[in-house]
């Protein structure tokens, strides 16, 4: 079945760390591929976005994003997490050929950052 | 300001009682969705509507209706409400070309309790 996954429920890091977090997918080709936050009692806000060319993006917050064809992966980084990037993080896939028009999110990573 | 606005943003009811939530946005996109959120589930599309008077299933569509009569409009009915649709509730909206296609604008969610 076409997924998206992201393998960690729940991440903790210290303020100042380093983060990744991970999302693979399994639509094939080259989806559209998105990064949400979603902090608590809000809405979603788009991070960034990969549709085509150069495969590291950059995205708002100082997150990044690499796309990897090769391991149908699309993790986000932040090289030094801030208290306030504690919240739910969600990869999201489509529309393209390949899904259709639908969007698909994975089921989410909540990242806990301590002091 | 660019926005998507659902109301209400609370709303308890009892089962089989109908009931609509509605979403309005106000930058002229043509494609709106509705999701509904669960814990260890993510976000799962449950109608989206590529333009006025076209809509289509998402993954979850069993005992929702939408209508699109007009652009900036797509409300949810819950003709039957149930128990397994307390749920939290997203309307999203976007272009579907253009540079900024795809990406989705949310509004701040409803949370249903169906008792």
């Amino acid at each position: 079945a076409q997924s998206v996954t992201q393998p960690d429920i729940h991440i903790t890091v210290s303020e100042g760390a380093s983060l990744e977090l991970r999302c693979n997918y399994s639509y094939g080709a080259t989806p559209y591929l998105f990064w949400y936050v979603q902090s608590p009692g809000q809405g979603l806000q788009l991070l960034l976005k990969y549709f085509s060319g150069d495969t590291l993006v950059q995205g708002i917050k100082g997150f990044e994003a690499e796309f990897k064809r090769s391991q149908s992966s699309f993790n986000l980084r932040k090289p030094s997490v801030h208290w306030s990037d504690a919240a739910e993080y969600f990869c999201a896939v489509g529309p393209s050929p390949n899904t259709g028009n639908q969007f698909y999110f994975g089921t989410g990573t909540s990242l806990t950052v301590i002091p | 300001e660019a926005q998507v606005t659902q109301n209400p943003r609370y709303l308890i009811t009892v089962t089989g009682k109908k009931l609509t939530v509605t979403c309005s946005q106000n930058m002229n996109h043509e494609y709106m969705s509705w999701y509904r959120q669960d814990p260890g589930l993510g976000l799962r599309q449950i109608y989206y509507s590529m333009n006025v008077e076209v809509t289509d299933k998402g993954d979850v569509p069993e005992g929702y209706k939408v209508s699109r009569k007009e652009k900036r409009n797509f409300p949810l009915i819950l003709e039957s409400p149930s128990p397994n649709q307390t749920s939290l509730y997203f309307c999203a909206s976007s272009l579907v070309g253009g540079k900024e296609r795809n990406i989705q604008y949310f509004g701040a969610g409803t949370r249903l309790s169906v008792l």
